[in-house]
């Protein structure tokens, strides 16, 4: 079972912010939440990783809140390049086994 | 931008065949990984390896799976007698092996393999 709970698809439109919201309940002590990317045909690809509080780098922004029981990416002024499957992963640091939910299918739409 | 990298892109095999799925890693990293996607389903983690041992595998990576490091940049993934429902997206990730957060995983862009 996958250990986050997001919605199954999102539609937005060219320009605007796009906020992604996972749940992961039971999320222990040791796990980091980390976000990758799919186009269709690809392999996903790291978008951006925290552990608490809110995290920026080029692409997005990541906040989660004090309790870790849910977080967010958000994207900036999304473009069409930026439609694909977004997948909200959670798993401590010696865990390289990635455990993937179906993600959020996001159409940006002209 | 290092990479990984995997041929073929796309593999046809009759079932019952012996295929061989290759990957060529980031050059300093200490571990690999396959994942497998069906086509409409997740993604679905099959083995990690490191320090040319398997560290790691699921259910689903029975005996019709093998992996090997055969020399210093390749990484393999064999399944010795395919079946219908080993027809799927096949991708090799590899990791720098950091261990004081999450170990980013970095992807390669996939085997198409198709079983008939």
């Amino acid at each position: 079972l996958a250990k986050t709970t997001q919605p199954i698809s999102m539609d937005s439109y060219e320009g605007q912010e796009v906020n992604i919201t996972c749940s992961h309940n039971n999320i222990a002590t040791n796990d980091y939440i980390t976000w990758y990317q799919q186009f269709p045909s690809q392999g996903p690809r790291f978008i951006i990783q925290g552990y608490k509080t809110k995290v920026t780098n080029e692409v997005a922004s990541l906040f989660i809140p004090a309790d870790r029981k849910s977080s967010t990416l958000s994207l900036p002024r999304v473009s069409l390049s930026d439609t694909a499957v977004y997948y909200c992963l959670r798993n401590a640091g010696n865990n390289r086994k990635l455990i993937w939910g179906l993600g959020t299918s996001l159409a940006v739409n002209p | 931008e290092p990479e990984v990298t995997q041929t073929p892109s796309h593999q046809v095999t009759q079932m019952g065949q012996e295929v061989i799925l290759r990957c060529v890693p980031i050059s300093n990293h200490l571990y690999f990984y396959w994942y497998r996607q069906i086509l409409g389903q997740k993604v679905e983690f099959l083995v990690s390896f490191y320090n040319n041992e398997i560290s790691e595998k699921s259910e689903i990576f029975d005996d019709q799976f093998s992996v090997e490091r055969p020399d210093g940049s390749n990484f393999t993934l064999k399944i010795r007698s395919t079946k219908l429902e080993d027809s799927a997206m096949y991708f090799c990730a590899s990791s720098e092996g950091y261990t004081g957060g999450s170990d980013e995983q970095y992807f390669g862009p996939g085997t198409r393999l198709t079983v008939t």
